[in-house]
């Protein structure tokens, strides 16, 4: 089946560690896009990426980074420079540079700080 | 830009009762609407779309939207209200930026239902 993978599910981190979040797709989305949700904010865009090798900043990219080498992939590294990243992380997909279709998401993973 | 605001943080309704969730948008063109539903712990899975096709929408599990331009409202509906709608509701306009469009989500409503 086509999909979203996101992993791992949960994932915890101490202070001042980089952890990379991962993020694979088989549906042969050009578009991909990683989001912050904390509760009652709603979803917020750090970064995305419409083609292989390009990637542009979100609402709030500080602190965070991504690469876009494969179609199929683009992982997230939260930095040390992330000063709040407890944080429930979804990532996405689009079929086209639009998003007149709407986006397919993973399953998240849900990152906290110990 | 565009922007959209869903009027309730928290909606309770009994099994078997209508449900509505509002939405209400801002936008200097026609826009395309989405409504998603998120369960605890989970992805975000899409419920229904408007891209200027006919207004009102139907969806999965029988939600439906109505796409009303004069009021900027796109409302979610159900008649009958199931345990298993218990979840979070998210709608979402495109927006446009540097030639590609994007996704703005509203802050959400969660929706709790009662035996």
């Amino acid at each position: 089946d086509g999909g979203i993978t996101q992993s791992p599910k949960y994932l915890f981190r101490k202070e001042g560690q980089n952890v990379t979040l991962s993020c694979e797709q088989n549906l042969n989305h050009d578009a991909m896009y990683w989001y912050r949700q904390d509760p009652g904010q709603g979803l917020r865009l750090i970064y995305y990426s419409q083609i292989v090798n390009d990637f542009q900043k979100g609402d709030i990219a500080e602190g965070y980074s991504v690469s876009r080498e494969k179609k199929e992939s683009f992982p997230l590294t939260v930095t040390s420079a992330q000063k709040n990243p407890t944080a429930f992380y979804l990532c996405a997909s689009s079929t086209d540079r639009g998003a007149n279709y709407g986006y397919t998401f993973g399953s998240g993973t849900r990152l906290t700080v110990v | 830009a565009q922007s959209v605001t869903q009027l309730d943080s928290h909606v309770s309704v009994s099994e078997g009762t209508p449900v509505l969730l509002r939405c209400n948008y801002s936008s200097s063109y026609s826009p395309s609407l989405f409504w998603y539903v998120q369960h605890p712990n989970k992805g975000l899975q899409l419920l229904l779309k408007y891209t200027s096709a006919a207004t009102l929408v139907k969806g999965i599990n029988g939600f439906e939207a109505e796409f009303k331009k004069s009021e900027t409202s796109f409302h979610l509906t159900k008649p009958s209200a199931h345990m298993s709608d218990a979840a979070e509701y998210f709608c979402v306009v495109s927006d446009s930026f540097g030639g590609y469009n994007k996704l703005i989500f509203g802050a959400g409503t969660r929706l709790a239902v009662h035996p």
